[in-house]
């Protein structure tokens, strides 16, 4: 079964901070998912990653399979990107779905 | 959006009574899951589904019992209700594979809440 750990659990920062929320996974897998939930609201997903990089607006998410760890960045924080950010990962064929990291929680103040 | 409903949204219940949380789609998809997420546990898979009549269980399928009678439709029951039960559900919808998008798509959530 993977392990996926992802730091810090909670990040609170200042309005147009840089900020870097981490994934660290146990197993190979296939695909990792970045996914963002505000408060109250559902789950969507921001990113899926197999290899290198991909930026989307503000966001900008990272994976080095040799190291099995994933970064998402946020640049020029804003109050709006307060949610909480989960990892997950993608093993094998898929069919039992995704493994879930507990989640970052992010407060960005104005 | 992904077209992926869940009903009801909100519901409280007493101890002891059963409890069908349904998901219906509309995109086709092969894979259906439900899940729970809970405070300090983040999402965890109850069950889920590869096909019509295609079910398995997930990591904290005890109590919970699923259908998938039609591609649409994912039904979970709570057969008695228990107050470790009270959580929030969600639902969710893929496509994995060679050529398939590889991504996921969550419904809303259904708050329930055993008294």
């Amino acid at each position: 079964k993977n392990e996926v750990e992802q730091s810090p659990q909670n990040l609170t920062a200042q309005e147009g901070e840089f900020i870097t929320i981490n994934c660290s996974y146990s197993v190979g897998i296939s695909a990792l998912h970045w996914l963002q939930q505000h408060p109250g609201g559902g789950i969507v997903s921001l990113f899926m990653l197999s290899s290198g990089k991909k930026k989307h607006g503000r966001l900008i998410a990272t994976i080095n399979i040799q190291e099995k760890h994933s970064s998402l960045h946020i640049t020029a924080s804003h109050p709006r990107d307060s949610a909480v950010y989960i990892c997950a990962v993608l093993s094998g064929g898929g069919a039992d779905g995704l493994t879930f990291g507990k989640g970052t929680h992010l407060i960005i103040q104005p | 959006d992904a077209g992926i409903t869940q009903s009801p949204r909100h519901k409280v219940t007493e101890t002891g009574t059963p409890v069908t949380l349904r998901c219906h789609q509309t995109e086709n998809h092969r894979y259906m899951y439900w899940y729970r997420q809970d405070p300090g546990h983040g999402l965890r898979l109850i069950h889920y589904s590869y096909g019509v009549k295609d079910t398995d269980k997930g990591e904290v399928s005890d109590g919970y019992s699923v259908s998938r009678s039609k591609t649409e439709d994912f039904l979970l029951t709570l057969e008695s209700a228990t107050s470790s039960q009270t959580s929030v559900y969600f639902c969710a919808i893929s496509e994995w594979g060679q050529g398939a998008r590889n991504t996921i798509y969550f419904g809303e959530g259904s708050w329930l809440t055993v008294v």
